[in-house]
């Protein structure tokens, strides 16, 4: 048990189309990243914020952005989704100035 | 972009005997992660080692990390039907507050009975 809860487990959308996954992390965890992990490849990492205001981006559009809250819940926000964005979220909470991060299990997009 | 490669991308073994993964990474790290993933849902990590150590143990697991070679093993020894998962390791590379992991491309392993 981890501790991080993402919802929904499951989201089908159609091309265009624009979508909010959330994630709830455990007392503590005032940095969340959020990963995007398409069928048979790693997680690559899309954002970190950290108290609220992004830590840190990796190589995706502007299209994708996010949302930290003081309750350690957070949104990942995707705005005209492309059939390439089907893949498996993933959230990750972690304590500032550690290393290791906690998981959710993940929201499937699936964008037709 | 992964930063490196996963060798072998799949391995299949008996219960009862070990398995061996190797990961290969492209940039200075701070330190390496190996995580496991079941059944394509969350991440779950097994251990952490620095860039200023050389091998780590934690259970039936053994790793080791060779900086000038860019690359890290992960054994697992006297495997179980229950290790079966596809193993990730992941390089953060980057200081601060948090770590920023980027990760190989997997090993799905299968343990049979």
């Amino acid at each position: 048990e981890t501790g991080v809860t993402q919802s929904p487990t499951h989201l089908i959308k159609t091309r265009g189309q624009q979508v909010t996954l959330r994630c709830s992390s455990q007392s503590g965890h005032n940095t969340v990243s959020w990963y995007q992990q398409a069928l048979g490849q790693g997680p690559q990492f899309i954002f970190q914020y950290y108290r609220e205001e992004e830590n840190g981006r990796g190589n995706f559009p502007p299209r994708f952005s996010g949302l930290q809250f003081p309750n350690y819940s957070s949104e990942l926000n995707v705005n005209a989704l492309e059939l390439d964005d089907s893949a498996l979220y993933l959230c990750a909470g972690s304590r500032e100035y550690t290393d290791i991060q906690y998981f959710g299990a993940g929201t499937r997009l699936s964008v037709l | 972009s992964q930063q490196g490669e996963e060798d072998p991308q799949a391995l299949s073994i008996q219960e009862g005997e070990n398995a061996t993964m190797n990961c290969s990474y492209k940039t200075s790290i701070n330190n390496l992660q190996w995580y496991r993933q079941n059944s394509g849902r969350g991440l779950v990590h097994l251990i952490l080692i620095r860039s200023n150590e050389r091998e780590k143990h934690s259970g039936r697991l053994r790793v080791t990390l060779d900086t000038s070679k860019k690359s890290s093993s992960l054994l697992i020894t006297a495997s179980r039907a229950a290790d079966t998962a596809s193993y990730f390791c992941a390089t953060d590379a980057v200081g601060g507050t948090a770590s920023k992991l980027t990760f190989g491309t997997g090993t799905r392993l299968q343990v049979t009975l």
